[in-house]
């Protein structure tokens, strides 16, 4: 799987649309992008993933760049509880079998101030 | 509301004693894991299980054993326990026919071995 690299920490006004990149330089073409956050004390939530479209949900924007090179997880306007670690995973697609786990690296600490 | 529990959320316990942390999910997801979470190491896999009597090991997997009976239920036993395995630990699930790597996490289990 390719290796990704976060920037440590990023702090981000409350309302404020939080821009957290995530550089995959390696990623192969049958690799997806996953985000993931923790929040302190919890165990780590499912946030977003994408191949190569832009995808949205309620949570988050997914941008991937053309290249597939890196990504960007947008938080629109966040909130102080979305203060947390947000990791970016890259893992290989999946075919309808099981799944190995995920590599969690350092991630971001994005820190939400009011 | 379906949902993934762990228990217990705290355990204290000795050198060498055998300690068997649950984890049950209500979501008939066939794919169960198990994570530890160190500082300085984030999450590392032990187990993970595909379905009933299905496991394989993870990247940190010594001293770590678990079983698959029935589609909820993916308890971690640890054999003898040792302080090197004070951790936090999370299980997680997933579905294949959607996404494996899409995984739901339980709470957590903080385990202090003295």
């Amino acid at each position: 799987d390719a290796k990704t690299t976060q920037p440590p920490s990023m702090d981000c006004a409350e309302g404020r649309a939080a821009n957290l990149p995530c550089n995959h330089s390696t990623i192969s073409g049958n690799e997806y992008v996953y985000w993931y956050r923790q929040i302190h004390s919890q165990g780590p939530q499912y946030i977003i993933h994408g191949l190569k479209n832009n995808e949205t949900n309620e949570m988050a924007s997914l941008i991937i760049t053309e290249d597939r090179k890196s990504s960007t997880l947008i938080l629109p306007h966040a909130t102080l509880r979305d203060t947390a670690v947000y990791y970016c995973i890259v893992r290989v697609g999946y075919s309808g079998g099981g799944a190995d786990g995920l590599t969690f690296g350092k991630g971001t600490h994005l820190i939400i101030q009011p | 509301d379906a949902e993934i529990t762990q228990s217990p959320r705290h355990k204290i316990t000795e050198t060498g004693r055998q300690v068997t942390l649950a984890c049950h999910q209500t979501w008939n997801h066939n794919n169960m894991f198990w994570y530890r979470q160190d500082l300085g190491h984030g999450l590392r896999l032990i187990h993970y299980s595909y379905g009933v009597q299905d496991t394989n090991k993870g990247e940190v997997s010594d001293g770590y054993s678990v079983s698959r009976s029935n589609t909820e239920d993916l308890p971690l036993t640890l054999e003898s326990a040792a302080s090197s395995q004070t951790s936090v630990y999370f299980c997680a699930s997933s579905e294949s026919a959607r996404n494996p790597y899409e995984q739901y996490f339980g709470p957590g289990t903080r385990l202090t071995v003295t």
